[in-house]
């Protein structure tokens, strides 16, 4: 059963960054390929990225709302997804999830980014 | 960027009722489409990957189908544990804007 612990949420002034992680266990993170989506207070889920296992290339795609402001890394010897979230605006305002279709699938249960002043 | 298009976007049905959600890729997207529920206050459950495939422990009354553009989520016979928002995206790819669905 894949489960997934995201963590790094918090309160951040608008034009800050944030780095937030996702602990994998119970899968081998390293042939996974690992989605982060959002969904803002009283909105819908908006997929943010997806990044491949290294072996199929460990390519990322990201949304266009958040290219060129978010990076999606991955450190398969912690068992660690990440996501930067730089130059944050108050509409990134947001719970955040990591996920997985990968060997049965899985959500966390999301970490909590809050952009205000 | 592929769109996906969800309809209804709200949906009030009995007990026992067929219902069925329709969502629109704005181009092919083969069989990469799944189906989540989310009940308020909760994580969405995935329900249905790859167009057809049932999650495992997801309720038989569940089903998913077609390919290409356009895809449907069926309940066969609603009940009250049934009442979220069901949202459909293309695999690691983009969501449908959600379809509450109520108890009438």
């Amino acid at each position: 059963e894949v489960q997934l612990l995201e963590s790094g949420g918090g309160l951040v002034e608008p034009g800050g960054s944030l780095r937030l992680s996702c602990a994998a266990s119970k899968f081998p993170l390293n042939n996974a390929w690992m989605n982060w989506v959002r969904q803002a207070p009283g909105k819908g889920l908006e997929w943010i990225g997806r990044i491949r296992s290294k072996a199929d290339g460990g390519t990322v795609d990201y949304a266009t709302p958040v290219k060129g402001r978010f990076n999606i890394s991955r450190d398969d010897s912690k068992n660690t997804l990440y996501l930067q979230l730089n130059s944050l605006e108050i509409e990134d305002t947001a719970v955040y999830y990591c996920t997985t279709f990968s060997f049965g699938g899985g959500w966390g249960q999301g970490t909590l980014v809050t952009v205000s002043s | 960027d592929i769109q996906m298009t969800q309809s209804p976007s709200f949906l009030s049905a009995s007990v026992g009722d067929r219902v069925t959600i329709t969502c629109r890729a704005s181009q092919g997207i083969n069989l990469y489409l799944a189906w989540y529920q989310q009940r308020p206050g909760k994580v969405p459950q995935v329900l249905i990957s790859t167009a057809s495939t049932l999650q495992s422990g997801v309720p038989s009354r569940f089903s998913g189908s077609g390919s290409g553009t356009d895809f449907t989520l069926t309940i066969s016979s609603l009940q009250t544990e049934d009442v979220a928002t069901y949202y459909c995206q293309k695999m690691s790819g983009p969501f449908g804007g959600g379809t509450k669905v109520e108890i009438k």
